[in-house]
């Protein structure tokens, strides 16, 4: 059974910073591109961030280019969101999802999805 | 950035009835679009993809249609279970979400 499961979710303050991680198992990681995508509370759904199966092609959203880095350790089927500069619009519940394509980032569905880790931004 | 604009806001239906979602891309998405359904306090699940094939474990009863700008998800009966939110998703042109539709009980 695949399982994503994500840590590292918290309270911040505004210009803080806080990692983000999720746990694979059931699948091998590697064949597949992952994906972080987040939802405020009570909101829709947003696409955050994305890495094919050997990080060589990455890809982000507008609203966090250049403050997130999304990575990815094969190793440890693991994967990861630094969130640097944290604003007040950040809060949400981030979730990982695994992508259905593996050389591309972009031509993906999300299948499966973790629960999920809610990050609060405030001070 | 392709928009997706998902109509009605909320659909509200009795268990057995016939609900029909839309889903409208700001510009032509082929068939490269996903539906998803999100129950209270649960993670999305992918229902359909390329319009129109349903996921492994999805029920007969959903079904998704339409190509261009305009798709269709249809859930034939609605089963209790099935009342939740659901949201469209484009991989035409980068990756971006409709703003859902909550499917309640009337």
């Amino acid at each position: 059974e695949v399982q994503l499961v994500e840590s590292g979710g918290g309270l911040a303050q505004p210009g803080r910073s806080l990692r983000l991680s999720c746990a694979a198992s059931g699948f091998i990681f590697d064949d597949s591109a992952m994906h972080w995508v987040r939802q405020a509370p009570g909101k829709g759904l947003e696409w955050v961030a994305g890495i094919n199966w050997n990080s060589d092609s990455i890809g982000y959203a507008d609203s966090v280019k250049g403050r997130f880095t999304i990575s990815r350790d094969n190793a440890k089927s693991s994967l990861y969101l630094q969130m640097n500069s944290l604003t007040a619009e950040d809060t949400a519940l981030y979730f990982c999802a695994k992508g259905t394509a593996a050389g591309s980032y972009t031509n993906n569905w999300f299948d499966p999805w973790g629960q999920g880790t809610l990050v609060t931004v405030s001070s | 950035e392709i928009v997706l604009t998902q109509s009605p806001v909320t659909l509200s239906l009795s268990p057995g009835e016939r609900a029909t979602l839309s889903c409208r891309a700001s510009q032509s998405v082929s068939t490269y679009l996903a539906w998803y359904q999100q129950k209270p306090g649960q993670s999305p699940r992918l229902l359909i993809y390329d319009a129109s094939h349903r996921a492994t474990g999805v029920p007969a009863r959903f079904s998704g249609s339409g190509s261009g700008t305009d798709f269709t998800l249809t859930i034939s009966s609605l089963e209790p279970e099935d009342f939740a939110v659901y949201y469209c998703q484009q991989r035409s042109n980068w990756l971006t979400f409709g703003g859902g539709t909550k499917v309640e009980i009337k």
